[in-house]
């Protein structure tokens, strides 16, 4: 059974920097696209970024290139996302997923609540 | 990028058949045949139902059907059940690489 659990949200302060982590289980995820999509309080799905299988390749959607950064340990089934100068506009759920061509997600992690606030 | 636009909701009887537009650009929707739905009710994670268009994962009912038509795609939840109820995004592939979400559209079961 895929399984994805994100961890690492929380509260910051504007200006600050948190580190989300997602674990993966039950498929091969070397072999994988990774997305990162969130989902501000109240509001729709936005899709942030996603990486290649062998971490070579980003991708970022452009209200956040340059402040966030996805990262892979495949020896470790886990995706990562640096967000760095955090606004409050970034407060929101960050959800992992699997991704391919076909789907931003095929299959998501449950998600975990960023709160950007003074 | 910009969204994909939906309409804000969209209402039906138990049984009925209600469709979900997704518009796009030549840039997205129109250009690729990678549009995909999902399925969001309040405090859970989104559900893949349709993927390319019109194809479903493996244990999604075939009450669920996609189409395209040039840069419009549709979903369309036939046979409404009251667990339909939930709120439901298109996304597609990009001319750029990326992936964009529609607007996202609220299902009202009367």
């Amino acid at each position: 059974e895929v399984q994805l659990v994100e961890s690492g949200g929380g509260l910051v302060q504007p200006g600050g920097s948190l580190r989300l982590s997602c674990a993966a289980s039950g498929f091969t995820f070397s072999n994988y696209w990774m997305s990162w999509v969130r989902q501000a309080p109240g509001k729709g799905l936005e899709w942030v970024g996603k990486i290649k299988p062998d971490g070579t390749e980003k991708y970022y959607v452009d209200s956040v290139r340059g402040r966030f950064t996805i990262s892979r340990d495949n020896a470790r089934n886990s995706l990562y996302l640096q967000i760095n100068s955090l606004r409050a506009e970034d407060t929101a759920v960050y959800y992992c997923a699997r991704c391919d061509v076909s789907a931003a997600g095929t299959y998501w992690g449950q998600g975990t609540l960023v709160t950007v606030s003074s | 990028q910009s969204a994909l636009t939906q309409p804000a909701s969209v209402s039906g009887s138990p049984g009925q058949s209600i469709a979900i537009s997704c518009t796009g650009t030549s840039s997205d929707v129109g250009g690729y045949k990678y549009v995909s739905w999902y399925q969001q009710h309040p405090g859970k994670a989104p559900k893949l139902m349709v993927f390319d268009v019109s194809d479903r994962p493996s244990g999604i009912s075939n009450r669920f059907s996609g189409s395209k038509s040039g840069n419009t795609a549709s979903l369309t939840i036939s046979g409404l059940q009251a667990e339909d109820e939930a709120d439901y995004y298109c996304s597609s592939y990009t001319s750029s690489d990326t992936y964009v979400f529609g607007t996202g559209t609220k299902v009202t079961v009367l």
